[in-house]
């Protein structure tokens, strides 16, 4: 069964502290991993698209790294607006994806 | 400003009540769907519709239903055979030429007791 798993299930960072979170999935035929941020009570909001084994993608404090059976998500320098929960999917067709659980990050100033 | 709407933000239902719940995109995309996602869990999908007047079943479709009249609007509704329905629902829309990356609106929480 396609799986997505990441870790931690939570992170608590001071300000400043760099971190990342892991994105492990077993689907084969990968056609896209996304990450996604989501604040409480909101809809996830688009980060990143990744494609293949080696690609990187950055945006202010984040970077998002692929290989071949896993992605990260590094956060650098956090800052407390930075805390929110992160999701990552996998899509294995044009139309459907398969969500990790979700990393909770708080930052603590 | 393009974007995807869901109305109420919040809804309370009693059991045994079919309740709707509204999506409605001006994205132009052709795709939309529903999830639904609870504490501890990752979203899981309910339907999708990849056209108009077309909708497929996707993991989780039992005590749901949706359709899909125009290109921007996907309501689902909530039957009462659905034996838990409290729980956060989220639709999105995706199209071919934003290469299917999916967006999402700002959900509905759903509460029924």
């Amino acid at each position: 069964e396609d799986q997505v798993t990441q870790s931690p299930e939570a992170l608590r960072l001071q300000e400043g502290e760099s971190s990342s979170l892991n994105c492990s999935y077993t689907v084969s035929g990968l056609r896209g991993l996304f990450w996604y941020r989501q604040d409480p009570g909101k809809g996830p909001e688009f980060l990143f698209t990744l494609y293949s084994a080696g690609e990187e993608k950055e945006k202010e404090r984040l970077k998002a790294t692929l290989t071949k059976k896993e992605s990260f998500l590094h956060i650098t320098a956090p800052k407390p607006e930075d805390s929110a929960t992160y999701l990552c999917a996998v899509r294995w067709d044009d139309y459907k994806l398969s969500f990790g659980a979700g990393t909770t990050v708080t930052v603590r100033a | 400003d393009g974007g995807i709407t869901q109305s109420p933000k919040y809804l309370f239902r009693k059991e045994g009540q079919n309740v709707t719940l509204s999506c409605e995109q001006n994205l132009n995309h052709d795709a939309m769907y529903w999830y639904r996602q609870d504490p501890g869990q990752g979203l899981r999908l309910i339907y999708y519709s990849q056209i108009v007047n077309d909708f497929q079943k996707g993991d989780i479709a039992e005590g749901y239903s949706v359709s899909r009249e125009k290109k921007e609007s996907f309501p689902l509704t909530v039957t009462s055979a659905q034996k838990n329905p409290t729980a956060f629902y989220l639709c999105a829309s995706s199209s071919r030429q934003n290469s299917y990356e999916q967006y999402f609106g700002p959900g509905t929480r759903l509460t029924v007791t």
